[in-house]
């Protein structure tokens, strides 16, 4: 597609419910990252994505967050047992490769998850 | 501890007169630099960018400026208009790593 698309735009869920983010890279794109902004906060990096590579999961914030991505496409981001202070706005971004930083990284307009 | 910092969380300025958006940052590492703006409810977008063999780089309106030896970039934006209003990310990265960002800032341009 022309550029990086994630589903929902929006979801509320209940304290304790498991929730699955979707992001749809620009086609070609090899690298994909997973982020997150809390209220306030600045982009936080969650899990980093390269071809078949293994990916960086070293942002992850606890185990109950966990991602995957077949290949070079769609990527879904799973949060089990969600808390509250998992509310935040998740984005997802994708470039060529990790080394074509000319220009960064092209980023969707994100999830907002709003656990209650 | 926060390697990207933008002290400053929000910024009003009057409409024609300069921004001036700074960003701080400790490791000596970083050898590339991106300003991203970001409207509300859309992904932030690509601005301008400076490696660290410049020390200035200028696109339109908007230049980025970068101090090395304070670990200090600046982005200037002359003259401001009402649609720069946004919030403004400051990232940094050393080869072959991800990019850091910092906590960002809120430009408000007032008409």
């Amino acid at each position: 597609g022309a550029g990086v698309s994630q589903s929902p735009s929006n979801k509320v869920t209940e304290k304790g419910k498991d929730v699955e983010l979707r992001c749809d890279p620009i086609s070609g794109h090899t690298a994909l990252y997973w982020y997150r902004q809390r209220l306030g906060q600045g982009l936080e990096f969650l899990i980093y994505f390269q071809g078949n590579s293994a990916p960086d999961k070293s942002g992850l914030p606890s185990d109950r967050f966990s991602a995957e991505r077949t290949g070079e496409s769609v990527s879904t981001l799973t949060i089990q047992r969600t808390q509250q202070e998992d509310s935040a706005v998740y984005l997802c971004a994708s470039s060529l490769d990790r080394l074509s930083y000319l220009v960064g990284y092209t980023f969707g307009s994100g999830t907002r998850l709003t656990v209650v | 501890d926060q390697q990207v910092k933008q002290n400053s969380p929000s910024l009003s300025v009057q409409e024609g007169r300069i921004s001036i958006l700074n960003c701080d940052y400790t490791n000596s590492m970083f050898d590339y630099f991106l300003w991203y703006k970001k409207y509300p409810a859309e992904g932030p977008t690509f601005l301008i960018s400076i490696s660290s063999i410049k020390d200035k780089n200028e696109d339109g309106r908007f230049t980025v400026f970068l101090n090395k030896s304070a670990k200090h970039l600046s982005l200037h934006i002359v003259p401001s208009q009402p649609g720069d209003s946004a919030v403004y990310f400051c990232a940094a990265r050393s080869y072959g790593q991800n990019f850091v960002f910092g906590p960002g800032t809120r430009l408000s341009v007032l008409p």
